[in-house]
């Protein structure tokens, strides 16, 4: 157990609607780093917040938004659902802003757009 | 887009022999991780090595790093069923945002 939850576990939607996850990083760690894991793209970058700030941004779509709130769980928002969007979403959290240490990741959400 | 090209895509082996995997990467870094995560589930952190080091060990892992050719290997000694999973080396860049760039990873089959 890396100390990192995220729910829900599963989640089955449709095309166009709207969902959120909700990640909740080790006790003390700042950053949350979002990570999308799919067959053909494999495992992407989102986004990563340091202390309820955006630090950094990857391959992320503009249909979806990320945010921290200020008792540092994370959630994100991800809108007008497509198929494609279908994967696994991991959280990672770690204590400071940089990827000088190794990141400690949640058990990840599969999200299925049907 | 993935900066890691792993190396092979699948292996499989019998128990008890070495596995060894491999990872490319193409810019500077600061260090390289390795990551194991078994079927659908959560990434677990193995090792880390800092560019300024050129082999690791942690229990039956061994990694070597090559900044001349960037390149990275991971070695499981003496395999067991339980290390089945697909192997992920990540690449922490040593300049710009500070994000994991991970490779396509490497799925590994112990058979007993």
């Amino acid at each position: 157990d890396s100390g990192v939850t995220q729910t829900p576990k599963h989640l089955i939607t449709a095309t166009g609607q709207r969902v959120t996850l909700r990640c909740s990083p080790r006790s003390g760690d700042l950053s949350v780093y979002w990570y999308q894991q799919s067959l053909d793209q494999g495992l992407q970058f989102l986004i990563q917040y340091y202390n309820g700030e955006e630090r950094a941004k990857g391959n992320i779509l503009e249909r979806f938004s990320a945010q921290q709130f200020p008792d540092l769980h994370s959630e994100l928002n991800l809108s007008s659902l497509e198929l494609g969007d279908s994967a696994l979403y991991f959280c990672a959290s770690m204590p400071g802003d940089s990827s000088y240490n190794e990141q400690f990741f949640g058990p990840g959400t599969r999200l299925t757009v049907l | 887009s993935q900066q890691g090209e792993e190396d092979p895509q699948a292996l499989s082996i019998q128990e008890g022999e070495n596995a060894t995997m491999n990872c490319s990467y193409k810019t500077s870094i600061n260090n390289l991780q390795w990551y194991r995560q078994n079927s659908g589930r959560g990434l677990v952190h193995l090792i880390l090595i800092r560019s300024n080091e050129r082999e690791k060990h942690s229990g039956r892992l061994r990694v070597t790093l090559d900044t001349s050719k960037k390149s990275s290997s991971l070695l499981i000694t003496a395999s067991r069923a339980a290390d089945t999973a697909s192997y992920f080396c990540a690449t922490a860049p040593r300049k710009g945002a500070q994000k994991l760039v991970f490779g396509q990873g490497t799925r590994l089959t112990i058979n007993p």
